[in-house]
């Protein structure tokens, strides 16, 4: 059984510039959440997507968004990066119907923005 | 509204002795509860959870929470601490969309 599989592991950006995340799923899960983990803080949600739709979300701007496809791997895109979102960016599968609950989560994305 | 909080940011306590972090829950309904443990450049792995039934949970490597609902607290213990267990502790709480709430972690540091 696969794990969480999070890519790029580090990236830099520019302010203003774009990023996208990538996410594959733990085998047998379908829900997929995000979460911002800032230094020295602990995860906030981002948002979660269940049958492809977000399926909640948490305090972020409309400039982060994200995508699940069909084989439940997911995507999450920020736009106009700020200095603010340099965090470590974690994704967390799960399957829904067992209680929701059985998170995996992937080792995550270091985004540093300058 | 729903919150965590981690009262200790840092705890250090030597090789084979015990172990107590604290939790407090703020939360309307019957809380769905979690312990998670971080690693330096690792995700979260989750060491245990309570759902319902009995107040004391046993999780992985060894060790055990108790909940508490009149003190909203959900403390994670462990009666002999090893050196490998030195890392950020996360406690959170599960709401009904399936969202994890997490505290502010409690980094652990372990004495030789």
């Amino acid at each position: 059984e696969t794990g969480v599989t999070q890519s790029p592991t580090h990236l830099i950006k520019t302010r203003g510039q774009q990023v996208t995340l990538r996410c594959s799923s733990q085998s047998g899960h379908n829900t997929v959440s995000w979460y911002q983990q800032a230094l020295g803080q602990g995860p906030q949600f981002i948002f979660q997507y269940y049958r492809e739709e977000e399926n909640g979300r948490g305090n972020f701007p409309p400039r982060f968004s994200g995508l699940q496809f069909p084989n439940y791997s997911s995507e999450l895109n920020v736009n106009a990066l700020e200095l603010d979102d340099s965090a470590l960016y974690l994704c967390a599968s799960s399957f829904r119907g067992q209680g929701g609950y059985g998170y995996t989560f992937g080792s995550g994305t270091r985004l540093t923005v300058v | 509204a729903q919150s965590v909080t981690q009262p200790d940011i840092h705890i250090t306590v030597s090789e084979g002795a015990s172990l107590e972090l604290r939790c407090n829950y703020s939360y309307g309904a019957t809380p769905y509860l979690f312990w998670y443990v971080q690693s330096p450049g690792q995700g979260l792995q989750l060491l245990l959870k309570y759902f319902s039934g009995d107040t004391l949970v046993q999780g992985i490597k060894g060790f055990e929470a108790e909940f508490k609902r009149s003190q909203s607290s959900f403390n994670l213990r462990k009666p002999s601490v090893h050196w490998s267990d030195a890392a950020e502790y996360f406690c959170a709480v599960g709401d009904s969309s399936y969202k994890l709430i997490f505290g502010s972690g409690t980094r652990l540091l372990v004495r030789p």
